[in-house]
């Protein structure tokens, strides 16, 4: 069955990095798109952008240029997501959907950011 | 940026009860439009995309319209599993963007 699995919870201090990731099984990679999706806590979902898992190119929402960096691991059919000089504000879960129908969803990474 | 209207926010409902949830989007999006549920665990399921095409497994008391700027989802007989939160979303251009979401709570 497909399935996309997100790593674990993540705590962290601002400043600092974080390194997400979401493995999809049970359909070819390469065919969908992943988008990554926030929602801050207590708060509504917000689009990050997606990847081309074919080409690997990345798109940004414009809220999630500099910082955010998408990524792939091909050959192991997972995508990640990298967050850089960590702020409060990046306190939030975070998802990855596959995309075209937007039909299969991560459970989501909750990333605390806190001194 | 397209901004997606929804409402109510807060629906109180008995459990049977035919409910429709809106969502108004600022232009027109060309039925590009999905519509999700979030459980309390944070979990997000897809209900329909397209405006209407419902995902698989979903149950058939779940139905999507809408066209241009105005969509709406339906529950026809509300069971208590559908107590949840529910976002629209355009993915007509980017940005894509969500409505604010519904909170259907038990009167």
């Amino acid at each position: 069955q497909i399935q996309l699995v997100q790593s674990g919870p993540e705590l962290k201090k601002p400043g600092e990095s974080v390194k997400i990731s979401c493995k999809a099984s049970g359909y070819t990679f390469t065919d969908y798109a992943m988008h990554w999706v926030k929602q801050a806590p207590g708060k509504g979902l917000k689009w990050m952008g997606w990847i081309n898992t074919y080409t690997g190119k990345p798109t940004y929402a414009d809220d999630f240029k500099g910082r955010f960096v998408f990524s792939l691991e091909a050959s192991a059919s997972t995508a990640n997501l990298q967050i850089s000089n960590l702020k409060n504000e990046d306190t939030a879960t975070y998802f990855c959907a596959r995309g075209l129908q937007w039909d299969y969803w991560g459970q989501g990474v909750m990333v605390t950011v806190s001194s | 940026d397209i901004q997606m209207t929804q409402t109510p926010s807060s629906m109180p409902a008995s459990l049977g009860e035919r409910v429709t949830i809106s969502c108004r989007a600022s232009q027109g999006i060309s039925n590009y439009l999905n519509w999700y549920q979030q459980k309390p665990d944070g979990t997000i399921k897809p209900l329909i995309y397209y405006t209407s095409n419902l995902q698989s497994g979903v149950p058939s008391r779940f139905s999507g319209s809408g066209s241009g700027t105005d969509y709406s989802l339906t529950i026809s007989s509300l069971e208590p599993e559908d107590f949840a939160m529910y976002y629209c979303q355009q993915y007509d251009s980017s940005p894509l963007t969500f409505g604010s979401g519904t909170k259907l709570e038990i009167k």
